[in-house]
């Protein structure tokens, strides 16, 4: 059964700094990779996807990577900013392209 | 396009009521998910359809829940009777295809006091 980890769980910084947020998965036979921000009371809102065959996929100050072999993905988020304060979530879609898992999220807060 | 439409956003019910959540895909999308999230669970697939047809519903968590998709473009969730640990926020999501990323709704938040 594949098993998605972030870390850290949260994490606070001031406004201006570069991150870092981790996601790992168990299983490394996905099919690809998704990376989610969630706002307090509200859904998901998609911001990165990343095929199996692919290294990254950038999205303005966002970047993710991903190591299939390793079962790691990254998501780099340049000159933070108060309104980058959410839950980023990182999922991945089994080889079959069906189930999503998900793992716990990345509480993130950016201070001004 | 409007992106995937849920309804009600809020739903108050008392234990024992029959409560049916109902979501709109995407337009052209194969795929429908319905998803719940708690803060002890996280989120989890309940079950989800291809082309109208229920593929995986080993997410469900007991006969209670039952998840239909009569046409393409309206998908149903229902909670018979609804107990108070059902309550959590459910979504619904729509993928176009295999590969392609998904789509969540707003999300439906459920109290069954």
């Amino acid at each position: 059964k594949q098993e998605v980890t972030q870390i850290p769980a949260a994490l606070s910084v001031p406004e201006g700094e570069n991150l870092v947020l981790n996601c790992s998965f168990t299983d490394s036979a996905i099919y690809n990779l998704q990376w989610f921000r969630q706002d307090p009371g509200k859904g998901l809102t998609s911001l990165l996807l990343i095929q199996s065959s692919q290294r990254e996929q950038t999205s303005g100050r966002l970047n993710a990577s991903l190591d299939k072999s390793s079962g790691r993905s990254t998501l780099y988020i340049a000159a933070s900013q108060p309104g980058d304060s959410a839950t980023y979530l990182c999922a991945v879609t089994e080889s079959s392209g069906s189930r999503l898992t998900f793992g716990e999220g990345t509480q993130l807060t950016v201070n001004p | 396009d409007a992106g995937v439409i849920q309804s009600p956003r809020h739903e108050v019910t008392e234990m024992g009521q029959e409560v049916t959540l109902r979501c709109k895909p995407i337009s052209g999308h194969d795929y429908l998910f319905w998803y719940r999230q708690t803060m002890m669970r996280g989120l989890e697939l309940l079950i989800y359809f291809n082309n109208n047809v229920p593929i995986d519903d080993s997410g469900m968590p007991e006969d209670r829940f039952s998840a239909k998709m009569p046409n393409a473009s309206f998908s149903t969730l229902k909670i018979q009777p609804s107990e108070p640990r059902d309550s959590a926020v459910y979504f619904c999501a729509s993928r176009l295809t295999v590969g392609n990323g998904y789509t969540f709704g707003s999300g439906t938040r459920l109290t069954v006091v």
